[in-house]
């Protein structure tokens, strides 16, 4: 079954530290990635998604089909960057998106 | 605000009541997801509409749960006799990127 983990419920970093935000899958084919962003008392927001290949807010994710991961990145956290974080998943030919557990990133000053 | 909007954003009620919500995704967007979200876990989907055609149901959509979007425009999501293991924040999303709406918080007493 298609299963996008992510392995820290919580995780606290520095103002000005590099931050890491892991998310694993398993899934055979070729899929679809996406980082959500969700801030205190707001909407689930769209952070980035693989195939833009974007960076966001200073926020960048390789997709490593190998290690089968999609690991949310930033080198210098900022106090803003204070969150809860779902990496998402949608498989070939399909509409639904499968999320992780989600990851709470506080940032300390 | 131009996003997808969604009505009641809290609902309280007694198990065994009917309970609908409502949501409304941006204008042109023809796809529309419905999620369902409980404490410390991400958003798992429930059905999916394309206009006004549902084209897939998750395996957590009971016969209890029914959706609708009569003209392809708004949808509506009843659950009947409602159980306490109902109680989660309910997403609407329009898009395939997709775009969230705020959510429904349905507690049942």
């Amino acid at each position: 079954a298609q299963r996008v983990t992510q392995p820290e419920k919580l995780l606290s970093v520095f103002k000005g530290a590099p931050v890491e935000l892991k998310c694993n899958y398993s899934y055979s084919g070729s899929p679809e990635l996406f980082w959500y962003v969700q801030y205190s008392r707001q909407r689930l927001q769209l952070l980035l998604r693989h195939i833009s290949r974007e960076s966001i807010k200073g926020f960048t994710a390789d997709l490593n089909k190998g290690e089968t991961s999609f690991h949310l990145k930033k080198p210098f956290a900022q106090e803003e960057d204070s969150a809860m974080y779902y990496c998402a998943l949608r498989f070939q030919g399909a509409q639904k998106l499968v999320f992780g557990q989600g990851t709470r990133l506080t940032i300390n000053p | 605000d131009t996003g997808v909007s969604q009505n009641p954003r809290h609902k309280i009620t007694k198990r065994g009541q009917n309970v609908t919500f409502r949501c409304d995704p941006i204008s042109e967007h023809n796809r529309l997801y419905w999620y369902r979200q409980t404490l410390g876990q991400g958003p798992e989907f429930l059905t999916y509409f394309q206009n006004e055609a549902q084209l897939e149901k998750s395996r957590l959509l009971s016969d209890r749960f029914s959706a609708e979007r009569p003209k392809g425009s708004f949808s509506t999501l009843e659950i009947q006799r409602t159980e306490q293991g109902d109680s989660a924040m309910y997403l609407c999303a329009s898009n395939s990127e997709p775009y969230f709406g705020p959510g429904t918080r349905l507690t049942v007493l």
